[in-house]
């Protein structure tokens, strides 16, 4: 993997859903990923920072993992409710190279 | 307010034109980044500005420029304006040059050349 990349790109989830979506990026040269939560008209707002491999963050019912040897990380969302509503973005090493993101809507 | 400021929100020109966009890091960031984002597209990276110096560049065109000034502020000049140019422009700026401490998002420049 040259870029980063994301998947899904869209996820559409009824609320209390659990989710998870995937940042994938260069294994080699790795110095942090960077998970941002985007919501429309807004601008992005940092999440976790991560730079080892085996690292777990969370931040409520939001928790990230990180694997830099086989360059992918996750993100998990426990009992989504509708105002996680937003494209989840990852960035990777110091250029910020972001993926294309995940849209994710929660259904009422 | 996230303490990255970016003026002005929203800019309207015409073709061929140049503007300037310019973005007030938040206090204590010595780094600033910029980024463009056109419709439908994800956040595209341009440029990196550390302590007044190019650290990294993008997909900057050659008809963008910026820089960083002694006071921190980048500006980010636009020219030759096209209409593919209309977009949202973030500025971010974090601490040091390597990010590990999350980087800040100004609220953008809507940039609409007609």
């Amino acid at each position: 993997i040259l870029n980063v990349e994301q998947s899904p790109q869209s996820l559409h989830v009824q609320e209390g859903d659990s989710t998870n979506f995937t940042c994938s990026f260069p294994s080699s040269n790795f110095y942090a990923l960077h998970w941002y939560r985007w919501e429309t008209a807004k601008s992005p707002e940092a999440l976790f920072v991560m730079t080892l491999n085996g690292d777990e963050k969370k931040k409520g019912r939001i928790s990230a993992t990180l694997n830099t040897k086989e360059g992918y990380s996750y993100l998990y969302i426990k009992g989504s409710q509708p105002e996680d509503s937003a494209t989840y973005l990852c960035a990777f090493n110091n250029d910020m190279r972001f993926g294309a993101g995940t849209r994710l809507t929660v259904k009422p | 307010d996230s303490g990255v400021t970016q003026t002005p929100k929203h800019l309207i020109t015409a073709t061929g034109q140049r503007v300037t966009l310019r973005c007030s890091p938040r206090s204590g960031d010595l780094s600033v980044y910029w980024y463009q984002q056109s419709l439908d597209q994800g956040l595209q990276f341009l440029i990196q500005y550390y302590n007044g110096e190019e650290r990294a560049k993008g997909n900057i065109l050659e008809r963008f420029s910026a820089q960083q000034f002694p006071d921190l502020h980048s500006e980010l000049n636009l020219s030759s304006l096209e209409l593919g140019d209309s977009a949202l422009y973030f500025c971010a700026s974090t601490e040091i040059s390597t990010g590990n401490y999350g980087y800040t998002f100004g609220s953008g420049t809507r940039l609409t050349v007609v």
